[in-house]
């Protein structure tokens, strides 16, 4: 069964804005990733959190994983033209081989 | 150079037609996957081998077959294709569980 659900299944934001996905889950994680998907393209894998941390940052990207929650958020800071494409959150389970993903958020950048 | 190939990008066919998708991956990870992403862009796990064993075989029919003929290469063969077989095919591999994965660029099916 689909384990993440990306929220909003889409966001349209101006060059320059911040973009905040958010994305929960059901069941515990060893960690969570997060991925970009360019039309036509294969996914990239962005960024891993791990179940015991609570916030990462990676150039223009932060994500925070609240697991009491059971969610986490993406944020792209100063977005760019470029940074149009679906996202995807994934989650991996301790010692497992499978990573379950959400539905995605598609982010439009307009410049 | 290339980290996750997949041959071919499209493949348009009949019903009932066999046809086969191969995967070659150069990280020197062991662990490769097969997922199918449908026209909702919903990404499924199908199969997934590690060091040539077959580790992860979702419920899927068993006219797709993955074969494994060494860490670097998984093929998936697809017989007597359907029409809701059609979709985008991604192969993936990852260094080891739970880690982070790399797609190839993936395979557009489509049976007519």
């Amino acid at each position: 069964s689909q384990q993440g659900e990306e929220d909003p299944q889409a966001l349209s934001i101006q060059e320059g804005e911040n973009a905040t996905m958010n994305c929960s889950y059901k069941t515990s994680i060893n960690n969570l990733q997060w991925y970009r998907q360019n039309s036509g393209r294969g996914l990239v894998h962005l960024i891993l959190i791990r179940s015991n941390e609570r916030e990462k940052h990676s150039g223009r990207l932060r994500v925070t994983l609240d697991t009491s929650k059971k969610s986490s958020s993406l944020l792209i800071t100063a977005s760019r033209a470029a940074d149009t494409a679906s996202y995807f959150c994934a989650t991996g389970g301790a010692g497992s081989y499978q990573l379950t993903f959400g539905k995605g958020t598609k982010l439009s950048v307009i410049p | 150079d290339t980290a996750v190939s997949q041959t071919p990008k499209y493949l348009v066919t009949q019903m009932g037609n066999d046809k086969s998708i191969k995967c070659e991956q150069n990280l020197g990870h062991d662990t490769m996957y097969w997922y199918k992403q449908d026209s909702k862009k919903f990404l499924k796990i199908m199969f997934s081998y590690n060091n040539k064993e077959l580790i992860i075989n979702e419920t899927v029919p068993n006219r797709f077959s993955p074969k494994s003929p060494d860490k670097a290469h998984l093929n998936l063969h697809i017989n007597s294709l359907e029409l809701g077989d059609s979709a985008v095919y991604f192969c993936a591999s990852s260094p080891g569980p739970p880690g982070e994965q790399y797609f190839g660029p993936g395979t557009r099916l489509t049976v007519t």
